[in-house]
C-alpha cells in the first residue's frame, strides 16, 4: 500500500513572496503519477499540477512548479509571487497506475497568505 | 453550469435513515469515483466505476452502495447511516480516452450530518 506524508499542517507566506510545501511518498511501484490538488474554503478540489514520475524534468504551471526526487520519494510545491487566492488547503496525492487508479491522499497542509 | 455536480450539497439526517447522494457529469467522462473527506484529513476513495457495468470497491466501501445508472450518473448510497459516517462526500471523473486519462475532476462536494 502506498502512503503519502505531509510534514507541515499549516503554513503562511506573504504576499508576492515563494512558499514550497513538502510531500513524501512511500512505494514499492515504479509507475505512478503523483498530483498537488487546492482546496479553497469553498471547499471545491482544484488540480494545481501533475507528474508522470517517468518524467525527470519537473512539471511547471505559471507559477506553480515541482521539485520531484524519485529516488528521495519527494514532491514538492512551490508557489511563487504568492498571491491572497492561493489560501487555501493544498493536497498532495499519488496514484498507482497498476491500481485502478486510485488516489491516495496526504493530510494536507493549510496555506495562509498574508497582505 | 459546472461539468460535475453533486446533489444535495448540505443534508442532514439521523442514525438508522437511508440516503442517496447524486453524481452527475457533462464532461463525458467514462470513469467516476466516490471519495470520503473527514476533518483534517486527506480524501480516501469509496467506490469507483470504469463503465457504466464495472463497480469497483475502494479503501473504505463498508456500509456503502453505489449504482451506476448511466455514463453520466453515478450514485452513493448510505443503507443505514451511522454517526461516523459524517463527512465531506466527493464525486471525481476522469475521461480513459483523453491524453492526460489519470487526471480526476471533483465535483463541489456534500456535506453530510449523520445525528
Amino acid at each position: 500500500a502506498q502512503t503519502v506524508t505531509q510534514s507541515q499542517p499549516e503554513m503562511s507566506v506573504q504576499e508576492a513572496e515563494t512558499v514550497t510545501l513538502s510531500c513524501t511518498y512511500d512505494t514499492s511501484e515504479n509507475n505512478y503519477y503523483l498530483f498537488w490538488y487546492k482546496q479553497p474554503p469553498s471547499r471545491q478540489m482544484i488540480l494545481v499540477i501533475r507528474q508522470e514520475a517517468y518524467k525527470q524534468q519537473n512539471a511547471t504551471e505559471n507559477r506553480f512548479s515541482v521539485n520531484f526526487q524519485k529516488a528521495a520519494k519527494s514532491f514538492s510545491l512551490k508557489i511563487s509571487d504568492s498571491q491572497l487566492g492561493d489560501t487555501a488547503m493544498y493536497f498532495c496525492a499519488f496514484m498507482n497506475l497498476n491500481a485502478g487508479n486510485m488516489l491516495t491522499f496526504g493530510g494536507g497542509t493549510r496555506l495562509m497568505v498574508k497582505p | 453550469d459546472a461539468d460535475v455536480t453533486q446533489t444535495p450539497r448540505n443534508r442532514i439526517t439521523k442514525t438508522g435513515k437511508r440516503i442517496m447522494l447524486e453524481c452527475s457529469q457533462t464532461k463525458g467522462h467514462d470513469r467516476m469515483y466516490w471519495y470520503r473527506q473527514d476533518p483534517g484529513l486527506g480524501l480516501r476513495l469509496i467506490y469507483y466505476s470504469f463503465d457504466v457495468k464495472d463497480i469497483n470497491k475502494g479503501e473504505i466501501s463498508d456500509g456503502y452502495s453505489v449504482s451506476r445508472q448511466a455514463q453520466a450518473k453515478f450514485s452513493l448510497s448510505l443503507e443505514s447511516a451511522i454517526p461516523n459516517q459524517t463527512a465531506l462526500y466527493f464525486c471525481a471523473t476522469s475521461d480513459s480516452r483523453q491524453q492526460y486519462q489519470e487526471t480526476q475532476y471533483f465535483g463541489p462536494g456534500t456535506r453530510l450530518l449523520v445525528l
